[in-house]
């Protein structure tokens, strides 16, 4: 399985501040994406990236930036945190060999 | 737009009987098909997959099925065991969109 680990697991925040979370990975996969875990909507998709530099928006992007300068890094961020990201924030990861994700742990953020 | 459901938030069965899981989909691009699972405070695992070239995948206790025609699949846990207890997500993806849809997860409840 791949290396992932989030960073920070937990993270409590104020409205209006900025947060960065982290997603690192150890396997060189060429696929990173950023979701969301929410009661009644399931897993959605925020930002993926297909290589380094190369990124794109998924359905619930708004509110959030994201930047991959390395292969083994994917920072997801909220410029000015609200209540509505409060949510668990999940990172995988994909190679061209596999059809499918090895996730993360996940970080729970809490916007108060 | 949901172009992934699981209708059913919850599903409680008897240890020893059999799980069905079930998920719809509405577009027909999708040609694979995931099912993950999830234990509180850890990122989803993947359990088993099936192509739209197959009607049906078996893996030990898990037998997925897929009906392209009624664009359904189900997820057939037998005998169900306590540690299955847990959040399963459907998953799907286009040939070629290098990302997953998933549904909104069913929590799944083993009684001794």
């Amino acid at each position: 399985d791949a290396g992932i680990t989030q960073s920070p697991r937990h993270k409590v925040t104020e409205t209006g501040t900025p947060v960065t979370l982290r997603c690192h990975q150890t396997e060189n996969h060429r696929y990173m994406y950023w979701y969301r875990q929410d009661p009644g909507h399931g897993l959605r998709l925020i930002h993926y990236s297909y290589g380094v530099k190369d990124t794109d928006k998924g359905e619930v992007s708004d509110g959030y930036s994201v930047s991959r300068s390395k292969t083994e890094d994917f920072l997801l961020t909220l410029e000015s945190a609200t209540s509505s990201q409060t949510s668990v924030y999940f990172c995988a990861t994909m190679g061209d060999t596999y059809y499918g994700y090895t996730f993360g742990s996940g970080t729970r953020l809490t916007v108060v | 737009d949901q172009q992934v459901k699981q209708n059913s938030p919850s599903l409680s069965v008897q240890e020893g009987r059999i799980s069905i899981l079930n998920c719809d989909y509405t577009n027909s691009m999708f040609d694979y098909f995931l099912w993950y699972k999830k234990y509180p405070a850890e990122g989803p695992t993947f359990l088993i997959s099936i192509s739209s070239i197959k009607d049906k995948n078996e893996d030990g206790r898990f037998t997925v099925f897929l009906n392209k025609s009624a664009k359904h699949l189900s997820l057939h846990i037998v005998p169900s065991q306590p540690g299955d207890s847990a959040v399963y997500f459907c998953a799907a993806s286009a040939y070629g969109a290098q990302k997953l849809v998933f549904g909104q997860g069913t929590r799944l409840t083993i009684n001794p």
